[in-house]
C-alpha cells in the first residue's frame, strides 16, 4: 500500500538547536517529493521539490535531502518564526500527503 | 490578487443549507484541486481538474459537487452536509497535473 509517514509528530526545539524532520515513503514509481510549511489557519506554502535520490535543496535555514526510501528536512539554528507544521507529499500515480510534523521553536 | 485565493475564509452552515466555496488562481495554471484537511489526518484529495475537465474523483459523497467553468476558477457546491464534513477545505493549482501544487489559504467549514 502506498504510504507516507512523517516523524516525529511534534518537535519542540530551543532557538538555535538544530534538528531534522523525517518523511519515509513506500510508493511505486516516485516522480517527486515535496515539502510544504503550513501555519495555523493557512494553506500549505511550497518549500521544495526533490526528484531523485541524492538530490539536496536549501532555503535559508532549511535543507531538504532525498534517499530511495526517505527524505529529511534539516533545520539549522532555528528561530521562533520557523514554528509551523511541515508537510511532506510524494507523487507517484497520485499525490500522497503525510500527517505533518508540528515544530515549535522556543525563544 | 496573486497566487490562489479562496472565499469565504470561514463558513458555518446547517445540515439543510446549500452553499458554495470559490477558488481562483492567478498563476496561469491548467490544473486545479480540492482537498479536505481534518485534524491529525493527511490531506484528502477530493477532485482534480485539468484543462477544465474532471480527471479524478476520489469516492467523494455526492453532497459535494465540483464545478470548473474555466481554468482560473473552481467551485465546490455543498448541500445537506453532515457534521463530520467540518474541516479545512483547500484549493490548489499547478501548471499541469504532474507538477508542484500551490495552495490557497483554505475555507474553514463548520457544519452544525
Amino acid at each position: 500500500e502506498d504510504q507516507v509517514t512523517q516523524s516525529p509528530e511534534a518537535l519542540r526545539l530551543q532557538e538555535g538547536e538544530s534538528s531534522s524532520l523525517n518523511c519515509s515513503y513506500t510508493v511505486s514509481g516516485l516522480r517527486g517529493l515535496f515539502w510544504y510549511r503550513q501555519d495555523p489557519g493557512k494553506g500549505p506554502e511550497f518549500l521544495f521539490t526533490l526528484y531523485s535520490a541524492g538530490e539536496e535543496k536549501e532555503k535559508e535555514r532549511l535543507k531538504a535531502t532525498l534517499t530511495k526510501k526517505e527524505s529529511f528536512l534539516h533545520i539549522t539554528a532555528p528561530k521562533p518564526e520557523d514554528s509551523a507544521t511541515y508537510l511532506c507529499a510524494v507523487q507517484a500515480n497520485q499525490f500522497y500527503f503525510g500527517t505533518g510534523t508540528s515544530l515549535t521553536v522556543i525563544p | 490578487e496573486t497566487g490562489v485565493t479562496q472565499t469565504p475564509r470561514h463558513l458555518v452552515m446547517g445540515m439543510t443549507n446549500k452553499k458554495s466555496l470559490k477558488c481562483e488562481q492567478h498563476l496561469g495554471h491548467n490544473a486545479m484541486y480540492w482537498y479536505k484537511q481534518s485534524a491529525k489526518k493527511p490531506l484528502e484529495l477530493m477532485f482534480v481538474y485539468s484543462l477544465e475537465e474532471r480527471v479524478e474523483n476520489n469516492s467523494v459523497p455526492s453532497r459535494f459537487s465540483p464545478e470548473c467553468p474555466n481554468s482560473s476558477h473552481l467551485f465546490l457546491h455543498l448541500h445537506t452536509l453532515q457534521p463530520e464534513d467540518s474541516a479545512l477545505y483547500l484549493c490548489a493549482s499547478s501548471p499541469s497535473s504532474e507538477e508542484t501544487q500551490y495552495f490557497g489559504p483554505g475555507t474553514r467549514l463548520l457544519v452544525l
